[in-house]
């Protein structure tokens, strides 16, 4: 039972246009939400976060989206450039007990020159 | 401010066999964390740790994994014994520990069980 999907495996984008990033979850337990992300042989480094009492959150080139009716989570980035070429991942904190992150399967993104 | 260490960075075992991973968390943070992650899956985690109480290892598979933080600094994980389905990336991170802090990964130990 997948509590958060990104249902896009991989996503391919030409340099300079936006790239769209999505991330689905089902359980309402959640208000803090956070975008990570990762080259090959490192572990995953934090983006950008949102929490659960706005809807959108800026920072330089990223943005992410919060729709909570939707349960739907996204990340802008825009220009997009090659070494935005990673895996990214959406993680998800509940609202109450341990700093438990639940983290999406991932979408690997590939900017192309 | 050094990063979240880890070692060895790649390990290969035969099933049965034992392993043990050792991660360093960034001075100072008092959460630290294990994960697992398969192949095409993010992080799973696994256990995490306050200075060095069990604060969550509801995902842990104790009849094989083991942890522990002594002094609430450096971590171990264990696995015994390993079974080919632990194949994985194991990550570490830490945080300063207050809710919503960010979590720091470290660069992981990848385990092959054949």
């Amino acid at each position: 039972d997948q509590q958060v999907k990104q249902n896009s495996p991989s996503l391919s984008v030409q340099e300079g246009r936006i790239s769209i990033l999505n991330c689905d979850y089902t359980n309402s337990m959640f208000d803090y939400f956070l975008w990570y992300k990762k080259y090959p042989a490192e572990g995953p480094t934090f983006l950008i976060s949102i929490s659960s009492i706005k809807d959108k959150n800026e920072d330089g080139r990223f943005t992410v989206f919060l729709n909570k009716s939707a349960k739907h989570l996204s990340l802008h980035i825009v220009p997009s450039q090659p070494g935005d070429s990673a895996v990214y991942f959406c993680a998800l904190l509940g609202i109450q007990g341990a700093q438990k992150l639940v983290f999406g399967q991932g979408t690997r993104l590939t900017i192309n020159p | 401010e050094a990063g979240v260490a880890q070692s060895p960075r790649y390990k290969i075992i035969e099933k049965r066999q034992s392993v043990a991973f050792w991660c360093n968390p960034i001075s100072g943070h008092a959460t630290l964390y294990w994960y697992q992650q398969i192949l095409g899956q993010g992080p799973k985690l696994l256990i995490q740790f306050q200075n060095n109480g069990v604060v969550d290892d509801s995902q842990l598979p104790k009849d094989r994994f083991s942890a522990e933080r002594l002094k609430g600094v450096d971590s171990t994980l264990k696995i015994q014994p390993a079974k080919l389905e632990d194949s994985a990336v194991y990550l570490c991170a830490s945080s300063r520990g207050g809710r919503g802090e960010t979590q720091y990964f470290g660069p992981g130990t990848r385990l092959l069980v054949l």
